[in-house]
């Protein structure tokens, strides 16, 4: 069975700080597929990165950045200084392979003060 | 281009009372995927529709249940309803099964009383 743990359950950062989201995952598989979301107050999930389990490469978004670390089964997600706009719940999911159910970790709140 | 709608955005229902909810996806997607979102559970897999048919389910019982329209919009049915069903539905949708972006809906917010 797969499994995600987000073990930060809230964090709290002053505007222009940097920030970083803890994500674990537990799976067998060999081939998977890693994604973190945003979801704001308006509570829509939006869609920010996916990663194929055989590209360990780390990705940079503006400021958003992400490191894939296999050897530690772990997907963190950094966001460089941060504004009060990054203020939403972020949830790291897991794919296997097969199928298209995705297995969400319980969130990390994320409140961005002024 | 216009988001993936759910209606309606707020519902109040009794125990034992049924439910249905609608999404409809973004224009040109055919997949769509219904999570359920609990405080205590987090977000859960429902089921997935594509062309019309059921690819997936979850872990859920057999009150919960669904279908897709040849229009690609899909509902979710949920019957008898218990206290523990109080949640934030999210309906997300993709081109295919195979696109793994996915744009969700704002959600229904169902409160069981």
């Amino acid at each position: 069975a797969q499994k995600v743990t987000q073990a930060q359950t809230e964090i709290s950062v002053v505007e222009k700080e940097d920030v970083t989201l803890d994500c674990v995952y537990e799976t067998r598989d060999t081939t998977y597929y890693l994604f973190w979301y945003k979801q704001p107050p308006s509570g829509e999930l939006v869609f920010l990165i996916r990663r194929n389990s055989f590209d360990e490469q780390n990705e940079i978004s503006g400021r958003y950045s992400w490191n894939f670390q296999k050897s530690t089964s772990s997907f963190n997600f950094t966001i460089t200084a941060s504004q009060v706009v990054d203020s939403a719940v972020y949830f790291c999911a897991l794919r296997r392979e097969a199928g298209n159910m995705l297995t969400f970790g319980g969130g990390t709140r994320l409140m961005v003060k002024p | 281009k216009a988001g993936v709608t759910q209606t309606p955005r707020y519902l109040i229902k009794t125990r034992g009372q049924q439910v249905t909810l609608s999404c409809s996806p973004i224009s040109g997607h055919r997949s769509v995927s219904w999570y359920q979102q609990t405080p205590g559970q987090g977000l859960q897999f429902l089921f997935e529709y594509f062309s019309e048919t059921q690819r997936n389910k979850g872990n859920f019982p057999g009150r919960f249940s669904g279908r897709q329209f040849s229009n690609s919009r899909s509902e979710m049915n949920v019957s008898t309803l218990e206290l523990g069903d109080s949640a934030l539905y999210l309906c997300a949708s993709s081109r295919s099964p195979q696109d793994d972006r996915k744009y969700f809906g704002p959600g229904t917010r169902l409160t069981v009383t």
